[in-house]
């Protein structure tokens, strides 16, 4: 069975600084797909960045971009220039090329500090 | 345009009444989930439709747990005789063919 690990259970950065969230998995599939997601207290789980496990080259968006490890099975997830909004808790989660689910890691809580 | 919609957004029923959650997923997509979101047991998958095939109820917790989905686009999910434990927020999404799935505001149930 799949399975996602988020080590961090929380996790601070300070404003306009860089933080680095882990993210490590567990498959036998050779095709995969990963994701970040945000969840902001309003509750409403917003993507953040995917990647394709057949890509080698990391996927970027804006101030996000993930380290992609497949032989290690890690995909970081790399936040620059942080700021108050990107306070929220971070989800890793999978889903295999055949499969449907999503597999979510157990989260990791950022706080956003002045 | 338009996210995926669930409602209603806050239910308080008492133990062992029956509920009905809402979804209206992104039009187009032909890939419908849900989610259970509660204390301690993180996100976990509950069913998935996709297009006319049957649905994949592997992650059902009870039979007192059920979904449909119309027509190919709103879905119900209904809890029978709600317990306690079943106090979660219920997240809804949709997807298109690519994986990546659209996740709608969720709705908090509360079982007193």
């Amino acid at each position: 069975a799949q399975t996602v690990t988020q080590s961090q259970p929380e996790m601070s950065v300070q404003e306009a600084e860089t933080v680095t969230l882990s993210c490590t998995y567990d498959t036998s599939e050779s095709d995969y797909y990963l994701f970040w997601y945000k969840q902001p207290p309003s509750r409403q789980m917003i993507l953040v960045i995917r990647q394709e496990a057949y890509k080698q080259q990391n996927a970027t968006e804006n101030r996000f971009s993930v380290n992609f490890q497949k032989a290690a099975k890690s995909f970081s997830l790399k936040i620059s220039d942080s700021q108050l909004g990107d306070a929220a808790m971070y989800f890793c989660a999978y889903v295999g090329g055949t499969a449907s689910k999503l597999t979510f890691g157990t989260g990791t809580r950022l706080q956003v500090t002045l | 345009g338009a996210g995926v919609s669930q409602s209603p957004s806050n239910k308080v029923t008492e133990k062992g009444k029956d509920v009905e959650l809402r979804c209206d997923p992104i039009s187009g997509h032909t890939a419908l989930y849900w989610y259970r979101q509660s204390l301690g047991q993180g996100l976990e998958f509950l069913i998935y439709f996709q297009g006319n095939s049957a649905p994949d109820k592997s992650g059902l917790p009870s039979d007192r747990f059920s979904a449909e989905r119309t027509g190919g686009s709103v879905s119900t999910l209904t809890i029978q005789r709600t317990q306690q434990e079943d106090s979660a927020v219920y997240l809804c999404a949709s997807s298109p063919p690519r994986h990546e799935q659209f996740f709608g505001p969720g709705t908090r149930l509360t079982v007193l």
